[in-house]
């Protein structure tokens, strides 16, 4: 069983509506938790760290649920160039330094 | 630029031969990564360097993997005697050696190709 599961979607949106994904982890020790974005053959880029509290950056909002292990991701008033894939990151310190990645949730926007 | 860089961006290679991928992290980032992507799937853990000392190996670095930092700045890995199923897009990442501090920094990947 893979550290981090995540639907792979694709999730396919009109401009402006609100799309929210979710991913669990397994490891209850997990530290550290991101969303990174990556577009098609290119590297992921760092979305948003997630804290407990839960944190917000203009458009996207990322919260962070221990007791029941999931991260979730919501994007409001989507646009053409949220088109991407959405990869849901844990991190565990006692694994080493290694980030663990789930598959990714491809998201289309469209007009 | 002074983000992760990688080199070369693409490589084609037949089945055998031996490549070699070179990645320079962030200035002053001690820590260093590599990770392998296969279409539909999320980056896997390679390797793990602090300075020079690779201090970890994922179970997926098989014996005809090998990555080298010698003087804690740049990094290579190399695979012998390529065989198709190590095609993939390779990345390199780095992350400053700070407490508490796990972000790591992507650079563009080596796109491989074993025909």
């Amino acid at each position: 069983r893979k550290e981090v599961e995540q639907d792979p979607g694709p999730f396919n949106v009109p401009e402006g509506a609100t799309v929210a994904f979710n991913c669990t982890y397994s490891n209850s020790a997990s530290q550290s938790f991101f969303w990174y974005r990556q577009d098609c053959r290119k590297e992921p880029k760092l979305l948003m760290s997630v804290y407990s509290s839960g944190n917000e950056d203009g458009r996207f909002t990322a919260q962070l649920n221990r007791a029941s292990q999931y991260i979730s991701l919501l994007i409001r008033d989507s646009k053409l160039s949220d088109s991407a894939t959405y990869l849901c990151v844990a991190y565990l310190s006692n694994s080493g330094y290694a980030l663990n990645f789930g598959k990714g949730t491809s998201l289309l926007v469209t007009p | 630029d002074t983000g992760v860089s990688q080199d070369p961006r693409h490589k084609i290679t037949k089945r055998g031969q031996n490549v070699t991928f070179r990645c320079d992290p962030i200035s002053e980032h001690n820590r260093l990564y590599w990770y392998r992507q296969t279409l539909g799937q999320g980056p896997e853990f390679l390797t793990y360097f602090q300075n020079e000392a690779q201090l970890e190996k994922s179970r997926l670095l098989s014996d005809r993997f090998s990555a080298e930092r010698p003087k804690g700045s740049f990094s290579t890995l190399e695979i012998q005697r390529t065989e198709q199923g190590d095609s993939a897009m390779y990345l390199c990442a780095s992350t400053p050696n700070e407490e508490g501090y796990y972000e790591q920094y992507f650079g563009p990947g080596t796109r491989l190709t074993v025909t």
